[in-house]
């Protein structure tokens, strides 16, 4: 599976849009990008993924770049509820897969 | 919303003694997982199980570790004979095919004296 590069922590303030960059510079053509947070000590919760087009769901939206290289999720109206670890994990679509967790972006929600 | 649910919350054991973690996946679900996550560290993938088997496995996952889906809903990983160092959160996952992103439960967190 791909390696992703996630900033290692950001600040967002309460309301606003917060946007997570992640790279993926290696990602094949056959390789989704989903994106998982983790609220403190809780289990991971899936947010989104996407293979090539733009993706939006209740929780968030996801563009990826034409040559997919990178993508953004974005948190439309970040609540401090939000504040938690984000992951970025790029891997190949099968029936049954393991997920490859990094070290994410820690992102704060301040009010 | 469904959810996976993990029992106990907490379980402290002492070192060499079999803990058995329980989980309940969603029902519909047909893939199961593990992953654990020691304190301050990366959330770690264990082993996946489809259709009664062990489908993949990492190389924590050696011969003290075993699944089982004894009764159609219950999912339980045994350490036969803990050590300090299985001390973390243990997350049980589910999901239902395709594409679709995991369910995790809220995890056991295990603690070896």
């Amino acid at each position: 599976d791909a390696k992703t590069t996630q900033p290692p922590s950001m600040d967002c303030a309460e309301g606003r849009a917060a946007n997570l960059p992640c790279n993926h510079s290696t990602i094949s053509g056959n390789e989704y990008v989903y994106w998982y947070r983790q609220i403190h000590s809780q289990g991971p919760q899936y947010i989104i993924h996407g293979l090539k087009n733009n993706e939006t769901n209740e929780m968030a939206s996801l563009i990826i770049t034409e040559d997919r290289k990178s993508s953004t999720l974005t948190l439309p109206h970040a609540t401090l509820r939000d504040t938690a670890v984000y992951y970025c994990i790029v891997r190949v679509l099968s029936n049954d897969y393991k997920l490859s967790f990094g070290a994410g972006t820690t992102v704060t929600v301040r009010a | 919303e469904p959810e996976v649910t993990q029992t106990p919350s907490h379980q402290v054991t002492q070192m060499g003694q079999e803990v058995i973690l329980r989980c309940v996946p969603i029902s519909n679900h047909l893939y199961f997982y593990w992953y654990r996550q020691i304190l301050g560290q990366k959330v770690e993938f264990l082993v996946s199980f489809y259709n009664n088997e062990i489908s993949e496995k990492s190389e924590i996952f050696d011969d003290q570790f075993s699944v089982e889906r004894p009764d159609g809903s219950n999912f339980t990983l045994k350490i036969r004979s803990t050590k300090l160092e299985d001390s973390a959160m243990y997350f049980c996952a589910s999901r239902e095919q395709g594409d679709d992103g995991y369910t995790f439960g809220s995890g056991t967190r295990l603690t070896v004296v």
